[in-house]
């Protein structure tokens, strides 16, 4: 089993709708990251959190630490949302375990 | 600022060459990451640097593979002989410090044939 696991694995949504991609993790993290990987390639970070909430324009990412769970949520989606979203923790060692990706596509 | 900056972007090699991948980090970032994507096993970390010293490289595969950081703005990763099971996309991330959301640069897509 995976330390990092993502659901679901792969996503498609009409523009405007709400999205959720859930993250569950089996370690104890010091903080957990949500990256952005575009059809090109590069990877953005768009959040690190360790406890509550974030959000940022369209996107929001909670985390609760008893549940060892993580869910990033876009609002009113748009077909430039379209990207793999990588869930990944940091444990205590300071390494970046990854979750294998979410695939999104949102179609206009 | 650039960004983190990778070279080369992509490389193409033929079994048992010398391969080496450079990366630039954000000036006054400490740490910095190198990662390995491949469609089987996702994102992997490598190594990581603190201040130019190898904290972890657990994550490297095998003694073919070594990384170096002779300074706060440079480290390269080599891998000799190279194996097509090394083709993969390898990417260099950044960080103020380890604490820190990455910065990642935009990868070297390695083809080993």
């Amino acid at each position: 089993k995976n330390e990092v696991e993502q659901s679901p694995q792969n996503l498609t949504a009409q523009e405007g709708e709400f999205i959720t991609i859930n993250c569950s993790y089996s370690v104890g993290i010091s903080a957990l990251h949500w990256l952005q990987q575009h059809p090109g390639g590069g990877i953005v970070s768009l959040f690190m959190l360790s406890s509550g909430k974030k959000k940022h324009g369209r996107l929001i990412a909670t985390i609760n630490i008893q549940e060892k769970h993580s869910s990033l949520h876009i609002t009113a989606s748009h077909p430039r949302d379209s990207a793999v979203y990588i869930c990944a923790v940091r444990s205590g060692t300071d390494k970046l375990i990854f979750g294998t990706g979410t695939r999104l596509q949102v179609f206009p | 600022d650039a960004g983190v900056i990778q070279s080369p972007r992509h490389e193409v090699t033929e079994m048992g060459q010398e391969v080496t991948l450079r990366c630039k980090p954000i000036s006054g970032h400490n740490s910095l990451f190198w990662y390995r994507q491949t469609m089987m096993r996702g994102l992997e970390l490598l190594i990581y640097f603190n201040n130019n010293v190898p904290i972890d490289d657990s994550g490297m595969p095998e003694d073919r593979f070594s990384a170096k950081m002779p300074n706060a703005s440079f480290s390269t990763l080599k891998i000799q002989p190279s194996e097509p099971r090394d083709s993969a996309v390898y990417f260099c991330a950044s960080t103020p410090t380890r604490q820190e959301t990455q910065y990642f640069g935009p990868g070297t897509r390695l083809l080993v044939l």
